[in-house]
């Protein structure tokens, strides 16, 4: 049964540092995988997919790498701001087409300005 | 265009209880999912739709709890006899079939129902 852990469960940094998030899965067999962000109260808003024959996506000062053989990826945000304050879920997806997804238990991130 | 919505935003009942709650897809969407998230932990998969079907019901936690998806856009997640330990939130999610610009495994979530059971 895959699952899915994400390290830090919290982190606390002030405006303008670059962090990275990290989370590792125990089945190596995945098609991709997906970060998400959650604001309080709100869906999910997917950041990022990687495709498993991928190493990295970037978007914007988001950047996640995938290590397949080894089971991590990492969520590397830049420049970090108060408005990124939001928990982040990695999740990842066994077989291709529409398949549920395997979350971990996110990391709550605060930016203070 | 109109995301995935769901109703009622927030539900609150009583042990022992029935529920319903109602999500409605993005249009055009044939798979739909039904999540529950739980306080500090990340979304538990629960059920699977393609089209009006149910692909995989694996993750319904027992009998108590029950989905339709009639005409393969509206779906709503059943639930008798609650029990404390359902409080939590069920977020719904919708993605396309493919062949668009879009990727089947791109999952659009909406903003999920809390439920108490007191």
């Amino acid at each position: 049964k895959q699952e899915v852990t994400q390290i830090p469960a919290a982190l606390s940094v002030p405006e303008g540092e670059n962090l990275v998030l990290n989370c590792s899965f125990t089945d190596s067999a995945i098609y991709n995988l997906q970060w998400f962000r959650q604001d309080p109260g709100k869906g999910l808003t997917s950041l990022l997919l990687i495709q498993s024959s991928q190493r990295e996506q970037t978007s914007g000062r988001l950047n996640a790498s995938l290590d397949k053989s080894s089971g991590r990826s990492t969520l590397y945000i830049a420049a970090s701001q108060p408005g990124d304050s939001a928990t982040y879920l990695c999740a990842v997806s066994s077989t291709s087409g529409n398949t549920p997804l395997v979350f971990g238990k996110g990391t709550r991130l605060s930016v203070i300005a | 265009g109109a995301g995935v919505s769901q109703t009622p935003s927030n539900k609150v009942t009583e042990k022992g209880k029935y529920v319903e709650l109602r999500c409605d897809p993005i249009s055009g969407h044939t798979a739909l999912y039904w999540y529950r998230q739980s306080l500090g932990q990340g979304p538990e998969f629960l059920i699977y739709f393609q089209g009006t079907g149910a692909a995989d019901d694996s993750g319904l936690p027992n009998d108590r709890f029950f989905a339709v998806r009639p005409e393969g856009s509206v779906s709503t997640l059943k639930i008798q006899r609650t029990e404390r330990g359902d409080s939590a939130v069920y977020l719904c999610a919708s993605s396309p079939s493919g062949g668009g610009f879009e990727r089947k495994e791109t999952q659009y979530f909406g903003p999920g129902t809390r439920l108490l059971v007191l």
